[in-house]
């Protein structure tokens, strides 16, 4: 079965500073989701990749999919209060539709 | 999370209890899928289907039971419930076409706690 691996599990950064995620598939990645979760609350989609070298952009987060790598990363520029939450990725590997999701990256963005 | 609704969105069950989950999603998708979340476990597969009349196996099947028996709903059944099944369960639908090119809809949750 597919696994996806997120570094780093947890992540405290200072207002204003860059930050990246990374998610490791162990198998081939056919799409590479992003999704978003407040302590509490539901799942909110950020973007989708598809293909390998696919790069993709919403306000000031920016995630790429490197498909030999099997990785994809997700880039938050001047990050803010606004952007602490937690982190997931997921992906389609299989042939059955399985969608399997890593454990998520916890952000604090202190002001 | 436009689309796909559950129900109840909090519950408190004692043990031994059974109990439904609703899900509903009116995209017309072939996939559906139950997913519970944990502290540091992520979101964790149950079951998964991927039409009216198909489902099958995640990776924590235990203690759960699902049914499809139309395209629109995907209930999830809770026979005996354990403090072990205290969680977030999310349900979850996507689109089955071009492979990985499909966004998945995501309910909104629902908290449950056995005691």
């Amino acid at each position: 079965s597919q696994e996806l691996e997120q570094s780093p599990q947890s992540l405290i950064v200072q207002e204003g500073k860059n930050l990246t995620i990374n998610c490791t598939s162990s198998k081939t990645l056919y799409g590479l989701y992003w999704y978003k979760q407040k302590y509490g609350e539901g799942l909110i989609f950020l973007m989708m990749l598809q293909k390998g070298g696919e790069e993709k952009s919403h306000e000031k987060i920016t995630a790429k999919l490197d498909e030999k790598k099997q990785q994809s990363s997700l880039h938050i520029t001047a990050s803010q209060p606004s952007h602490a939450g937690i982190y997931l990725c997921g992906a389609d590997g299989g042939s059955n539709y399985k969608l399997t999701f890593g454990k998520g990256t916890l952000l604090t963005v202190n002001p | 999370n436009a689309g796909v609704t559950q129900t109840p969105k909090f519950q408190v069950l004692k043990t031994g209890q059974s109990m439904t989950l609703q899900c509903a999603q009116d995209m017309n998708h072939e996939y559906m899928s139950w997913y519970r979340q944990d502290p540091g476990m992520g979101l964790r597969l149950i079951h998964y289907s991927v039409g009216a009349g198909i489902t099958d196996q995640g990776e924590v099947p235990n203690g759960y039971n699902v049914s499809r028996s139309t395209t629109e709903d995907f209930p999830l059944r809770l026979l005996s419930a354990a403090p072990s099944q205290t969680s977030v369960y999310f349900c979850a639908s996507m689109g089955v076409g071009a492979r990985g090119g499909n966004t998945i809809y995501f309910g909104e949750g629902s908290w449950l706690t056995v005691v």
